[in-house]
């Protein structure tokens, strides 16, 4: 049971290139998440999604889009990436209604140069 | 939106010694939940504790939901406690989206 999977784990981007990032759960969770944490912070929400084919905006989500085409899978893209969106992301899963079992995948870290 | 804030910021110990964390919020939460983030990054629930406390080996958490706080207990801290813990809350009716506090990065020592 692998839980979260993130990939890739690392990245380096140029500015202005894209890239999507790949979250993918085994455990049949409704609710899906991506947040990022920078330097001496918690983690902030970017977008979310508590079903298959829905999507909706978190705290902080310009410059960045998401989709969920499939249950098990929530795809974060950077269309053109920025250095202000070097950061580790970080994507979780849950069921609905309940925070038990709420489960974060290990983390992509990021780079934008 | 709800503010969590952590205290303390940083925190040193020496092996074996006891510690209490600190997390308040400024408004009524569905569920709390403490996480501790180990020094590769991984983050790893430690309690689901929207009121009451808890209890797991040398770690304990209490919620006060009416007081808006929670205290994460370590005793007998070892130097695999090291890392940085964090208190997400959740608000009513947000699909179970967590505000995280910025947390409390903590170093034991031998």
């Amino acid at each position: 049971n692998a839980g979260v999977t993130q990939t890739p784990k690392f990245r380096v981007l140029k500015t202005g290139q894209s890239m999507t990032l790949l979250c993918a759960q085994d455990m049949n969770h409704e609710y899906m998440y991506w947040y990022r944490q920078d330097p001496g912070m918690g983690l902030r929400l970017i977008h979310y999604s508590v079903g298959e084919g829905t999507t909706a905006k978190g705290e902080v989500p310009d410059g960045y889009n998401v989709s969920r085409l499939k249950k098990q899978n929530f795809l974060l893209g950077l269309e053109s990436a920025a250095p202000s969106q070097t950061s580790v992301y970080f994507c979780a899963s849950g069921r609905s209604g309940s925070l038990r079992g709420y489960t974060f995948g290990s983390g992509t870290r990021l780079t934008v140069v | 939106g709800i503010q969590v804030e952590q205290s303390p910021p940083d925190l040193i110990l020496q092996e074996g010694a006891n510690s209490t964390l600190r997390c308040n919020f400024s408004d009524s939460v569905n569920n709390l939940q403490w996480f501790h983030q180990n020094p590769w990054g991984q983050l790893i629930n430690l309690f689901y504790i929207p009121s009451g406390t808890k209890q797991n080996g040398r770690l304990s958490a209490t919620t006060v939901a009416t007081e808006r706080y929670s205290l994460l207990y370590i005793s007998s801290s070892q130097t695999t406690d090291s890392g940085v813990y964090f208190c997400a809350v959740e608000s009513a009716g947000t699909a179970s989206k967590l505000t995280f506090g910025t947390g409390t990065r903590l170093q034991v020592t031998l």
